[in-house]
C-alpha cells in the first residue's frame, strides 16, 4: 500500500505555463523527495526536502513542505515540452535498518504541449 | 561511473515458470533497494540490502519472491512459480550511504515482466 495521494492525477498545460502538483502523506517523515519518470524509464531524483525545511528551490523547481498538514507541493515554472513525464512524491522515515526506503504516491502525469 | 543497470529490460514468461532479474548498482553504493511498479501506479517497496545483508524484506508479496546480494554489489530478484499478478515493472535503486535516509536513490530503467 502506498503512503499517500497526489493531486491532480493528470495535468495538461501549454509550454511556458507553470505546473503545480500536490502530495499528501500519512505518517511522520524524515524527508520528502520528488522524482520524475519518463515513459518506459526509471525514476530520476529531482529534489529532497527535510522535515525541518519549509521550502526549497532547484532551478525551475520549487518545493514546499507543510508537516502540520502532511502535504507538499512541487511547482515547475516556465514549463517545457521536455518536462512531460510522471512526477512522484516519496517519503522516507528515519527507521533503523530501513536505509531510507521510499514510500511513493500514485503520481501526477504532466503533459506540456508545445 | 555508469548508472544503475538492470537486465533483462523485458521478460516474458509462462505462468508457473521461475524468473531471475538482475541489478548492477552504481559502484561503491552500499544500499540497494527493489521496488515493484504496477501499470499507472507508483513504485512499491519490496526489499532493502545494506552491502550483502538483507535488512528489510517486509515488502516481498509472498515466499515465492527471493532476493540476494551475495557479494554486496550485484543483486538478483528471483520469482518462483510466477503468477499473472506478478506482471509489473521491477525497479532497482541504489544509494551511497547506509543508515542515513537523507539521500537520493538512483534508479535503473527496470525490468518489465509479463506473465502469460
Amino acid at each position: 500500500s502506498q503512503q499517500g495521494e497526489e493531486d491532480p492525477q493528470a495535468l495538461s498545460i501549454q509550454e511556458g505555463e507553470n505546473a503545480t502538483m500536490n502530495c499528501s502523506y500519512k505518517t511522520s517523515i524524515n524527508n520528502l523527495q520528488w522524482y520524475r519518470q519518463n515513459s518506459g524509464r526509471g525514476l530520476v531524483h529531482l529534489i529532497l526536502i527535510r522535515s525541518n525545511e519549509r521550502e526549497k528551490h532547484s532551478g525551475r523547481l520549487r518545493v514546499t513542505l507543510d508537516t502540520s498538514k502532511k502535504s507538499s507541493s512541487l511547482l515547475i515554472t516556465a514549463s517545457r515540452a521536455a518536462d512531460t513525464a510522471s512526477y512522484f512524491c516519496a517519503t522516507a522515515r528515519d527507521v533503523y535498518n530501513q536505509g531510507g526506503k521510499l514510500i511513493f504516491g500514485q503520481g501526477t502525469e504532466l503533459s506540456v504541449k508545445p | 561511473g555508469a548508472g544503475v543497470s538492470q537486465s533483462p529490460r523485458y521478460k516474458v514468461a509462462k505462468r508457473g515458470q521461475d524468473v531471475a532479474l538482475r541489478c548492477d548498482p552504481i559502484s561503491g553504493h552500499v544500499s540497494l533497494f527493489w521496488y515493484q511498479q504496477a501499470l499507472g501506479q507508483g513504485p512499491e517497496f519490496l526489499t532493502y540490502f545494506q552491502n550483502e545483508a538483507q535488512l528489510d524484506k517486509s515488502g516481498l508479496p509472498s515466499d515465492r519472491f527471493f532476493a540476494e546480494r551475495p557479494e554486496g554489489s550485484v543483486s538478483t530478484l528471483k520469482i518462483q512459480r510466477t503468477q499473472q499478478e506478478d506482471s509489473a515493472v521491477y525497479l532497482c535503486a541504489s544509494s551511497l550511504r547506509t543508515a542515513h535516509s537523507n539521500q537520493p536513490q538512483h534508479f535503473g530503467d527496470g525490468t518489465r515482466l509479463s506473465i502469460l
